[in-house]
């Protein structure tokens, strides 16, 4: 079965633009989250969507927004890029909603991401 | 979510066991206890969860302390293929289930062959 697939893997923007990243979950898989991780770090929580409605959203600012389709595929948007913004950014899914009964026991299943580089 | 606390590095060699240490001592009741691991170049992958009792997987052991305050991940024979970095995360229920999973700085293992 195929894994949760991101698209592009690399990026190049400069400073000022925006930029949409893409994730496909996998097949079933219901709940879609969005993570950044810059160098050194761990991943920071953004958004999660589930059913296609947002149902839980990081300290991000609202530069910073997300969709979720029919599909249950995903899109991160992030506008007016700043330096700031260069980081991995990751996709994970799952069946259930993270943190309800089910979703506890559940694993997130992440993709390899897209590297975004800000110019 | 309950804060976790790991060593920045970990040293080991190939073909021995490997014993990650997380200490997790403001943890609730209804905490569970996530491990991901982050290979060089790709994204987390899950490993093993628990809440009381100790787990085992294909993967690995989990070793969960009788207060719950400490947990550790082992892995009975490592190979350079498990050199990463290794997350120890708390999941609380949320009854709106809406936050994302929160990761520290975790454990970088490295594997010497």
């Amino acid at each position: 079965d195929a894994g949760v697939t991101q698209s592009p893997t690399h990026l190049i923007k400069t400073r000022g633009q925006h930029v949409t990243l893409r994730c496909s979950p996998i097949s079933g898989h219901k709940s879609v989250s969005w993570y950044q991780q810059v160098l050194g770090q761990g991943p920071q929580f953004i958004f999660q969507y589930y059913e296609k409605e947002e149902r839980g959203r990081g300290n991000f600012p609202d530069r910073f927004s997300a969709r979720q389709f029919p599909n249950y595929s995903s899109e991160l948007n992030v506008n007016a890029l700043l330096l700031g913004d260069s980081a991995l950014y990751l996709c994970a899914s799952s069946f259930a909603l993270m943190k309800s009964g089910t979703g506890l026991r559940q694993p997130q299943h992440f993709g390899d991401g897209t590297r975004l580089s800000i110019l | 979510d309950a804060k976790t606390t790991q060593p920045n590095s970990m040293e080991s060699n190939e073909e021995e066991p490997v014993h990650l240490p997380c200490n997790h001592s403001t943890i609730s009741g209804t905490d569970y206890i996530h491990w991901y691991r982050q290979l060089p170049s790709q994204g987390p992958e899950y490993v093993i969860h628990g809440l009381t009792s100790n787990v085992n997987n294909r993967m690995a052991s989990l070793a969960i302390a009788e207060d719950r305050k400490s947990s550790t991940l082992i892995l009975h024979r490592a190979t350079l293929r498990d050199a990463a970095v290794y997350y120890c995360i708390l999941i609380m229920y949320s009854g709106g289930g809406a936050d994302g999973l929160t990761f520290g700085k975790g454990t970088h293992l490295i594997i010497q062959p």
